[in-house]
């Protein structure tokens, strides 16, 4: 069974940093692209960044706006993605979803998210 | 970057009825690339239709997907009360990867 689990969210001032966690297992997690997506309250989606799998050499990509002040990594030791958060602002504020990434970019399977605030 | 449009942003069906959504590109994307999730308050967004006409696994044969180029649209044949949710498109044809701002479909 396919299992994604994120944790690490919670209150941060504007200016800290964050590091998410996704827990994964279930797959083989080196051959897959794995992505970030959040959602603020009650709001739409949003494609964070993702990393590509060992055949594409690990790389990354990011939206602009969260270039330069976030980083995707991934332990494929423990089949553990991350996003690391700095300088956050008051608009990063959102629910922070893992998800898998399969054949044409479909996301298909998500995690049950981890809330960030920042706010003082 | 491709802007997705999704209408109507908010609709209501009754049990029975067809519903139909529909999900408009900034520019051309390649019907393969281009996706449909479920999400419900509270949970996770689920993927539901893959490269514009394929079911997810464990998704009703009353839901269906369609569209080419810079038209999308989503289907049900026949409401039901499990499917009040709301849908996102994704396109995944053009980095960076974008949603739609979503359709909210309501039991009426």
């Amino acid at each position: 069974e396919v299992k994604l689990v994120e944790s690490g969210g919670g209150l941060v001032q504007p200016g800290g940093s964050l590091r998410l966690s996704c827990a994964t297992s279930g797959f083989t997690f080196t051959d897959y692209y794995m992505s970030w997506v959040r959602q603020p309250p009650g709001k739409a989606l949003e494609w964070l960044g993702f990393i590509r799998n060992k055949a594409n050499g690990y790389t990354t990509e990011y939206s602009a706006s969260v270039k330069g002040r976030f980083t995707i990594s991934r332990d494929n030791s423990q089949s553990i993605l991350y996003l690391q958060m700095n300088t956050l602002r008051a608009e990063d504020s959102a629910t922070y979803y893992c998800a898998r990434d399969r054949d044409w970019g479909a996301m298909d399977y998500w995690g049950q998210g981890t809330s960030v605030t920042v706010s003082s | 970057q491709i802007v997705l449009t999704q209408s109507p942003a908010i609709m209501s069906a009754s049990l029975g009825e067809r519903v139909t959504m529909t999900c408009t590109a900034s520019s051309s994307v390649s019907s393969s690339y281009l996706h449909w999730y479920q999400q419900k308050p509270g949970s996770s967004p689920k993927l539901w239709i893959y490269s514009t006409s394929n079911l997810a696994s464990g998704v009703p044969a009353r839901f269906s997907g369609s569209g080419s180029g810079t038209s999308y649209s989503l289907t049900i044949s026949s409401m039901e009360a499990e499917d009040a949710a709301t849908y996102y498109c994704h396109q995944y044809h053009r980095s960076p990867p974008t949603f739609g701002a979503g359709t909210k479909l309501e039991l009426k």
